[in-house]
């Protein structure tokens, strides 16, 4: 394991708050990319970036928000708008051209 | 838009047994296909490829554009396959994105 890190492992969000989860890789990958897992729906798509300094929405962008200042690192922002955050949220990052994902750990958010 | 879709949730079978995984997708062009597998406690990791056509773990998946599927399977299974399976898509025209299936659980028995 290794190459792509998630912190923190769990997270803890009161209503209105925003918390941002960070993701981050050494394996020189271009593209990276957030997903949301909850139970029976698989993996949904939040955001995906191919280069640095700029990034898509995917499936369900919606009370979400990124940066990607840097190669190495693609930070999401759960914002006070989702009103559902409650999930684990894995991270990915691949080489350019292909479509072979590296996973990170997750992090679970988690609502007070 | 793609789809993919795994219709079962789970499945459970006896160590030894053969298991079948399936997986559809819905794309009128040449997608790539995938499976991950994510074991306890383990992240989420790649388990084949469709293009490299490779056994794995004693897992094979063969892509059948006419029929648009991508099932999954192992002669024998082993007690260490439990795990949760997904089945994923990726179009290269589109950023190489992946699109999952919603997964398949898979228990085997002693």
């Amino acid at each position: 394991d290794g190459g792509i890190t998630q912190s923190p492992k769990y997270l803890f969000r009161k209503e209105g708050q925003n918390v941002t989860l960070s993701c981050e890789q050494n394996l020189n990958h271009d593209a990276m990319y957030w997903y949301r897992q909850d139970p029976g729906q698989g993996l949904r798509l939040i955001y995906y970036s191919q280069i640095v300094n700029d990034f898509q929405k995917g499936d369900i962008a919606e009370g979400y928000s990124v940066s990607r200042e840097k190669k190495e690192s693609f930070p999401l922002t759960v914002t006070s708008a989702q009103k559902n955050p409650t999930a684990f949220y894995l991270c990915a990052s691949s080489a350019t051209g292909t479509g072979t994902q590296y996973f990170g750990p997750g992090t679970r958010l988690l609502v007070l | 838009a793609q789809r993919v879709t795994q219709p079962e949730k789970l499945l459970s079978v006896f160590k030894g047994a053969p298991v079948e995984l399936k997986c559809n997708y819905s794309y009128s062009g040449s997608p790539e296909l995938f499976w991950y597998v994510q074991y306890s406690r383990q992240r989420l990791q790649l388990l084949l490829r469709h293009i490299s056509r490779e056994s794995i773990k004693g897992f094979t998946a063969d892509l059948n554009k006419g029929e648009t599927s991508f099932h999954l399977k192992k002669p024998f299974a082993q007690e260490e396959d439990s795990a949760m399976y997904y089945c994923a898509l990726s179009i290269k025209a589109a950023g190489n994105k992946l699109t999952f299936g919603g997964g398949t659980r898979v228990l085997v028995k002693p």
